[in-house]
């Protein structure tokens, strides 16, 4: 099974800020990787797959990069809106694992 | 547009059973495997299961093969998650997921329910 890890598990950022978070899969995705983002009590909405492909309809200061085991989604310019939990995960092979988790909080 | 909408959720006793439904629509559910996606309170995300579109291929996270069955009826557009022998770990929110338009297996998902709580307790 690919084993994803995810960090950091919390971070602190103001408004306006650049934010990276990683993902690292214990073995190689290619780009089989998708990014969500999660607020209390609603169902992930999904960011990014294929690791860099924006879906329709999010914002354009999301992005992805990477490929093989590491990974990194990228807010250029933190907005009110953004605060809230982030997930990879990887859908190279079943089991289609998720990371533990980023949670964005307001400093 | 795609809407999948869980039910079945509630409160159950350890060792008993809980059957969960999804139902489908707003695309030709017949032609795309079908997940299941669980969260418990204050954790992140763990994938359940999928089966495919015709059912014949199932597979299961190793914490509920033998005890869960995923299982789909393509004249109701409803796929369920029968859960037995529940244990207290497996209080979670239950979502159902499916994958993108262009891919009839793909375990990414741009659509979810709004998901059901199983809680397991005594």
């Amino acid at each position: 099974d690919i084993q994803v890890t995810q960090s950091p598990s919390t971070l602190s950022a103001s408004v306006g800020d650049r934010v990276t978070i990683t993902c690292r899969a214990s073995q190689t995705i290619s780009t089989w990787l998708a990014w969500y983002q999660q607020k209390p009590g609603r169902a992930p909405k999904l960011l990014i797959s294929k690791a860099s492909s924006l879906e329709d309809g999010v914002p354009s200061r999301f992005s992805g990069s990477g490929s093989g085991t590491e990974f990194t989604l990228t807010i250029s310019s933190l907005q009110p809106d953004d605060f809230a939990t982030y997930y990879c995960q990887q859908y190279s092979s079943l089991l289609y694992s998720f990371g533990q988790g980023t949670k964005l909080e307001i400093k | 547009q795609v809407q999948l909408v869980e039910s079945g959720g509630g409160v159950v006793q350890p060792g008993r059973s809980l059957r969960l439904s999804c139902a489908a629509s707003g695309f030709t559910f017949r032609t795309y495997a079908m997940h299941w996606v669980r969260q418990a309170p204050g954790k992140g995300l763990e994938w359940v299961a999928v089966i495919s579109y015709d059912g014949r291929d199932k597979y299961y996270v190793d914490s509920v093969k033998g005890r869960f069955t995923i299982s789909r009826d393509n004249s109701k557009n409803t796929v369920y998650l029968q859960m037995n022998s529940l244990r207290t770990k497996d209080t979670a929110v239950y979502y159902c997921t499916k994958g993108p338009p262009d891919d009839f297996w793909s375990g990414y998902y741009p659509y979810w329910g709004q998901g059901t709580l199983v809680t397991v307790s005594s």
